[in-house]
């Protein structure tokens, strides 16, 4: 199982939005509605942001959005704030109760 | 609203077992699934494993067949051992609750450096 695929980085200024992809395959996002997204602040445990693709637990801000599209799942971020700089990593279910992680994006905000 | 710590050595020697424990409070362990997710320094996450509150485990392939999970549910804690380390095992270790066997960690530890070093 490889680890799931994010760009190094991306940027965006106040306001803006932003989207960070995550790409993996038939044996894992293509085959699972089982993808979560985590924020991680410097020093700092991960957060879960979303989970079964979609899903907001309760007290994340409905600026944070998931979707799924074939072998890759997408983590939009509307109306940019400062302290949403922080790194995201996706995660996903691999089959044969195997979880793996992508290797993490980090989120400028200029 | 349940806190998970971990507790352990922070330094290891190469060929020896990294051993950790979390400890849950503020909740009960019932129901849940418990893992241990680890991050070298400046590197993305892995997961290492975990353990279902009756004692059923699951673990990362990479790393099967050196690890042990185990959980104790009368002293809410869960454990980790890994066996045979080496610098590459350096890594910030972090101990989180799913409430199903797919990759939704809603709660976790603040996590703890272990260093692999002689």
């Amino acid at each position: 199982q490889s680890a799931l695929t994010q760009p190094r980085s991306v940027s965006g200024s106040p306001g803006q939005s932003v989207t960070i992809s995550c790409t993996g395959s038939n044996s894992d996002i293509g085959d699972s509605n089982s993808v979560s997204w985590y924020q991680q602040h410097p020093g700092k445990a991960p957060r879960l942001l979303i989970s079964d693709v979609n899903k907001r637990p309760s007290g994340v801000p409905d600026r944070f959005s998931g979707s799924k599209s074939g072998n890759t799942a997408s983590l939009t971020i509307s109306g940019l704030q400062a302290e949403d700089e922080a790194d995201f990593f996706c995660s996903s279910y691999a089959g044969r109760y195997i979880i793996i992680f992508g290797g993490g994006t980090k989120l400028t905000v200029l | 609203q349940v806190q998970l710590q971990e507790s352990g050595p922070g330094l290891v020697k190469p060929s020896e077992t990294l051993s950790l424990t979390c400890t849950v409070s503020g909740g009960a362990m019932t129901s849940y699934y418990w893992s241990w997710i680890r991050q070298s320094p400046g590197k993305g996450l892995e997961w290492i494993g975990h353990i279902f509150y009756s004692g059923s485990t699951n673990y990362n392939p990479s790393l099967k067949s050196r690890v042990t999970i185990s959980v104790d549910t009368s002293k809410n804690q869960f454990s980790l051992e890994l066996r045979s380390v080496t610098a590459a095992d350096t890594a910030v270790h972090y101990c989180a609750r799913h409430y199903t066997i797919y990759p939704a960690f809603d709660s976790w530890g603040q996590g703890a450096l272990v260093t692999v070093s002689s």
